[in-house]
């Protein structure tokens, strides 16, 4: 069955810094990518998505790329703050016989002042 | 600013009773999600809706657990009997889907707690 795996563990660094997060994926073709990000007591909050055909995508200080035949994306944010201290969750959809998004269990950043 | 709406934001409930949750989802989005949060899981979907036709509820125990759109402003999810393990929040999503792919905005959860 497919599975998608995310850093369990805490991802702490220094404000200014760049976050590199990582979702590893098996078993899976999937057409496109989304990260989201959520906050404690809230729902996800969308950020970007990315296509298979796309190796590279940016939105001010988040880069995404998608490594089809690794089968995985990186997420970065630059010169982090701490107020991007939050939980990211990588999601996959779309390939064949999908047509909902399968998310990831989620990475949490911690950005110290 | 459109947004998702859902209640009740807390539900605590004993096991055996009936639980209703409801989603507003936003105007004119033609896909509506049910998803359910737990630490060991993570975020499951339960079940969803295209132009209020249900797609797939795959993720769902049949026995207990119904999902309907009775109309383009309200899903409603249902757990009759509910039971310990249903303890978890359980998020409402919608989007705009086209071809495939689109977005989710997800609206603030309902934490239910089953005794």
């Amino acid at each position: 069955s497919q599975k998608i795996e995310q850093n369990s563990e805490a991802l702490n660094i220094q404000e200014g810094k760049t976050a590199t997060l990582t979702c590893n994926y098996t078993n899976y073709s999937p057409a496109y990518l989304q990260w989201y990000r959520q906050d404690p007591g809230r729902g996800p909050v969308f950020l970007l998505l990315i296509r298979e055909n796309e190796k590279e995508k940016r939105k001010e200080r988040l880069k995404v790329t998608f490594d089809t035949t690794l089968k995985q994306s990186l997420f970065h944010i630059t010169a982090s703050q701490p107020a991007d201290s939050a939980t990211y969750l990588c999601a996959l959809g779309g390939g064949t016989g999908r047509r909902a998004l399968t998310f990831g269990s989620g990475t949490r950043l911690q950005v110290q002042p | 600013d459109a947004r998702v709406t859902q209640t009740p934001r807390h539900k605590v409930t004993e096991m055996g009773q009936e639980v209703t949750m409801r989603c507003q989802p936003i105007l004119g989005h033609n896909t509506v999600f049910w998803y359910r949060q737990t630490m060991m899981q993570g975020l499951e979907l339960l079940a969803y809706f295209r132009n209020r036709a249900p797609l797939d509820d795959s993720g769902m125990p049949k026995d207990r657990f119904s999902a309907e759109m009775p109309d383009a402003t309200l899903a409603t999810l249902k757990i009759q009997p509910s039971e310990p393990r249903d303890s978890a929040v359980y998020f409402c999503a919608s989007g705009l889907v086209v071809g495939g792919q689109g977005e989710q905005f997800f609206g603030p959860g309902t934490r239910l707690t089953v005794l």
